[in-house]
């Protein structure tokens, strides 16, 4: 069993639908979560970054932590074709370095 | 630019051959990593550097994998008598300083073994 299992997709939504994107883990000393969005032939950019459980929000995107259930998730409101490109989940133990131990990702299309 | 920079963006090689990928962190960033992503994976980590010196090369998948990184600054990872199997993007990230601060990840070298 892998250490974070996401959905890999693709994922197909209308313009304006509301996306949410998931993963679930294992490890539960893992106390940061992070989500990086990666467009075709690029590098994986920050977009969400949440120490231990509770919501963040930031315009229109929102990430939640359920350690209970160790499940994590990013919503996507207002969706726009700008948006289309794959989801990374990523996590990290405290008190070292950025080891992360990403998701497979999940490929997300929103067509107008 | 202030980004990570990447080179080169592409690489094609015959197995067997050598080759080396570089990487510049961004500018007063102690923190750099190498991580690799194969076709519709995750990325798996490599290397972590912190300064000129590697606390952690778990992630290296062989001996024909090695990394130098000098000072604070460029960073080269190599592959030996490369195999088809290292087929991947090689990803580079920094990080101002080595726990709790983000990373920002280069473009990547795309690297295809024939």
């Amino acid at each position: 069993q892998k250490e974070v299992e996401q959905d890999p997709g693709p994922l197909s939504v209308p313009e304006g639908a509301i996306v949410s994107l998931n993963c679930t883990y294992s490890n539960s000393a893992f106390q940061y979560f992070m989500w990086y969005r990666q467009y075709s032939r690029k590098g994986p950019e920050l977009l969400m970054y949440t120490y231990s459980s509770g919501n963040k929000e930031d315009g229109r995107f929102t990430a939640q932590v359920d350690k209970s259930s160790k499940y994590i998730s990013l919503f996507i409101r207002d969706s726009q074709p700008s948006d289309s490109a794959t989801y990374l989940c990523a996590m990290n133990s405290p008190g070292g370095y950025n080891k992360l131990i990403f998701g497979a990702g999940t490929r997300l299309a929103v067509h107008p | 630019g202030a980004g990570v920079s990447q080179s080169p963006s592409n690489k094609v090689t015959e197995k067997g051959k050598d080759v080396e990928l570089r990487c510049d962190p961004i500018s007063g960033h102690t923190a750099l990593y190498w991580y690799r992503q194969r076709l519709g994976q995750g990325l798996e980590f490599l290397i972590y550097f912190q300064g000129n010196s590697a606390p952690d090369k778990s992630g290296l998948p062989s001996d024909r994998f090695s990394a130098e990184r000098t000072g604070e600054s460029v960073s080269t990872l190599t592959i030996q008598r490369t195999q088809q199997e290292d087929s991947a993007v090689y990803l580079c990230a920094s990080s101002y300083k080595g726990s709790d601060s983000p990373l920002h990840f280069g473009n990547g070298t795309r690297l295809t073994v024939t």
